[in-house]
């Protein structure tokens, strides 16, 4: 079992809120991402980040933004929320370098109502 | 445009069958390829990861291939379960270590 936790897995909320999805690794990888994942579809890379302080847009453009304060943590917010965002987001990491397979969480399963 | 594309078709097999699973790319020439599970509503586990020079590579009743002259990779399950039911990725990494994914097959294993 992966050591990368996301909360919360379940969040139903109102157009114009503004949330944070938390994500959290244990095993001191340097790389993080963030995908975005809707039923049946492949998964969307929007954030990622190599280490401390850095972070990049992924492929899928995302109005989200994340932060990489500490190496074990990886959040991503939404300013103000609105049901084109509804989707399943999926944190990951990997070790540095090529190569590595990247470990997920669970997910946050995010709905805008 | 870049793109990986799986059987979008749900595979049904029977306890015990082989299971074959296809992954064929355009416009990439990766130096490896990722497989990966996904059961519903959890995040994908990583399975196997082959590389452009390996033709072949396996780990208990999984075998992956790789050929790169018709860019695809075919990934195999002998000796079917139930419990191998889940939907199954292809990734690749064009460049720089972020991986692209297919859309994943979905394999459903009837005892």
């Amino acid at each position: 079992e992966a050591d990368i936790y996301q909360t919360p897995r379940y969040l139903v909320i109102g157009t114009g809120k503004k949330i944070t999805l938390e994500c959290s690794q244990t095993m001191g990888h340097d790389k993080m991402y963030w995908y975005q994942q809707d039923p049946g579809m492949e998964l969307h890379l929007i954030h990622y980040s190599y280490g401390v302080n850095s972070t990049e847009k992924g492929d899928l453009s995302s109005e989200s933004t994340v932060s990489r304060i500490r190496t074990e943590h990886f959040p991503l917010t939404l300013e103000s929320a609105r049901p084109s965002h509804t989707s399943q987001y999926l944190c990951a990491s990997s070790e540095g370098g090529l190569e590595h397979e990247q470990y997920f969480g669970p997910g946050t399963r995010l709905t805008v109502t | 445009s870049q793109k990986i594309e799986q059987n979008s078709e749900a595979l049904n097999i029977q306890e015990g069958k082989t299971a074959t699973l296809t992954c064929n790319y355009t416009n990439y020439s990766p130096a490896y390829l990722q497989w990966y599970r996904q059961d519903p509503g959890r995040g994908p586990v990583f399975l196997l990861l082959i590389r452009e020079n390996e033709k072949e590579k396996r780990k208990e009743r999984l075998k992956v291939t790789f050929d790169t002259t018709l860019k695809q990779s075919l990934f195999h399950i002998t000796a079917s379960q139930p419990a191998d039911s889940a939907t199954y990725l292809c990734a690749l990494d064009p460049l720089g270590g972020k991986l692209i994914f297919g859309q994943g097959t979905e394999l459903s294993v009837k005892p």
